[in-house]
Order: C-alpha cells, then sequence, then structure tokens
C-alpha cells in the first residue's frame, strides 16, 4: 500500500520561499509510469493543482504560478519537493502531495494527509 | 484551461435517497484515440485528503460502493449515490484530466435532509 506524507514548515513569513516534502512509503517512487503531484486547499476553498514531477525530472507547471513553482524528486530517497518563492497570504492554504496514475489515467490514486501552510508575519 | 463547473454548490438528501451532482467542461474530455472521458470524481470529509472514487467518467475506484455510480460523455458528467448513507455526508469534486493544468470543480457539498 502506497503511502504520502507531506513535512515543511508550517508558518512561512511573506515574501519568503515555501518549502515542503513528501515522502513516499510502500513502494518506489521509480516504478511505475507515475507523475509525483502537488495540490493545495485554501481554508474552505477547492482544489487546486500546482504541478508534478516525473521519476525522469520531467516537470509540469499550473501556469498561474509557474514563475514561482520549482518541483524535484530525489529517488535516492524516495522523495519529491516543493518550492514555491515569493509567498503572500494568498499562498495560506493545505498543501497535499499526491500520485498520478500517468498516461492514459492523470487522476490522483493515492494522497498524503494534507499539511496546512500559513503565510504570515 | 478546461473550466469546471458543478452544480449544485449543496444538496440536502434524506438517507436512502437518490443524490446527483452535475459536472461540466468547457471543453470535451473525451479523448479519441482511446474513446475515454479523461474525468474523475473525489470525495472529501472534513479534515481528510481528498478519495478517488471514479475515473473514465464511470469506473468505480476499487474499494468504492456500488452506489456511487458516474455517467456523462463530452462535456457533461453527473455522479450519482444511488442510496445516501449517513457516511456520504461529504464535498464531492469532479476533476478533468484531460489536459494540463489540471482542473476541479468548485465542489458539491452533500448532506443529510
Amino acid at each position: 500500500q502506497v503511502q504520502l506524507q507531506e513535512s515543511g514548515p508550517g508558518l512561512v513569513k511573506p515574501s519568503q520561499t515555501l518549502s515542503l516534502t513528501c515522502t513516499v512509503s510502500g513502494g518506489s517512487i521509480s516504478s511505475g509510469s507515475y507523475w509525483w503531484t502537488w495540490i493545495r486547499q485554501p481554508a474552505g476553498k477547492g482544489l487546486e493543482w500546482i504541478g508534478r514531477i516525473y521519476t525522469s525530472g520531467t516537470t509540469n507547471y499550473n501556469p498561474s504560478l509557474k514563475s514561482r513553482v520549482t518541483i524535484s524528486v530525489d529517488t535516492s530517497k524516495n522523495q519529491f519537493s516543493l518550492k514555491l518563492s515569493s509567498v503572500t497570504a494568498a499562498d495560506t492554504a493545505v498543501y497535499y502531495c499526491a500520485r498520478d496514475r500517468g498516461v492514459g489515467h492523470y487522476y490522483f490514486d493515492y494522497w498524503g494527509q494534507g499539511t496546512l501552510v500559513t503565510v504570515s508575519s | 484551461d478546461i473550466v469546471m463547473t458543478q452544480s449544485p454548490d449543496s444538496l440536502a438528501v434524506s438517507l436512502g435517497e437518490r443524490a446527483t451532482i452535475n459536472c461540466k467542461s468547457s471543453l470535451s474530455v473525451l479523448y479519441s484515440s482511446d474513446n475515454k472521458n479523461y474525468l474523475a470524481w473525489y470525495q472529501q470529509k472534513p479534515g481528510q485528503p481528498p478519495k478517488l472514487l471514479i475515473y473514465w467518467a464511470s469506473t468505480r475506484a476499487s474499494g468504492v460502493p456500488d452506489r456511487f455510480s458516474g455517467s456523462g460523455s463530452g462535456t457533461e458528467f453527473t455522479l450519482t449515490i444511488s442510496s445516501l448513507q449517513a457516511e456520504d455526508v461529504a464535498v464531492y469534486y469532479c476533476q478533468q484530466c484531460y489536459s494540463t493544468p489540471l482542473t476541479f470543480g468548485g465542489g458539491t457539498k452533500v448532506e443529510i435532509k
């Protein structure tokens, strides 16, 4: 059973960089044709796809965030990471990591529990 | 971007009755090469991540009760809960899996009447 767990600071100051890591267990991040994804959800609101990474290192980002987002993967640690720069209060949200089933699918079958990140001074 | 529009925003249904949620996409999500609709449905309970219910518009994910069903094609889709149970109280989201950026509907909150 694949499990994902987000980790990182829960509080980030405005203009700084938000950094989160997702640790994958129960399977190798390199196996299969999966994309590893970040999604966020402001309190009481809907879901926003941030971007994804393939284990080859290929990335796709949401154009609305592309200038500020970097997603990377560390296959040796079975982890992938999110960096979001120049954060504002609008970036306050629960951040989820998830597995995208990949070609022919592109839906999310495994999710982390989510981590709340608050942007405040 | 493909815009996903759900209706209604919320609905209250009696236990054992049918709940129907609609989802419209701004572009067709039917992929001609495999004749599959790239549309998924999720259930989110308070304090939990979304849970995959349906993919390819009508295929139930593993372990999902058969009271949940999906239908539709092209740009119009429906999630039906045939006999609402107390544990089905949640917010339901549709998601287009057709093109990036992957996008979600705004959600439909289902409550007990």
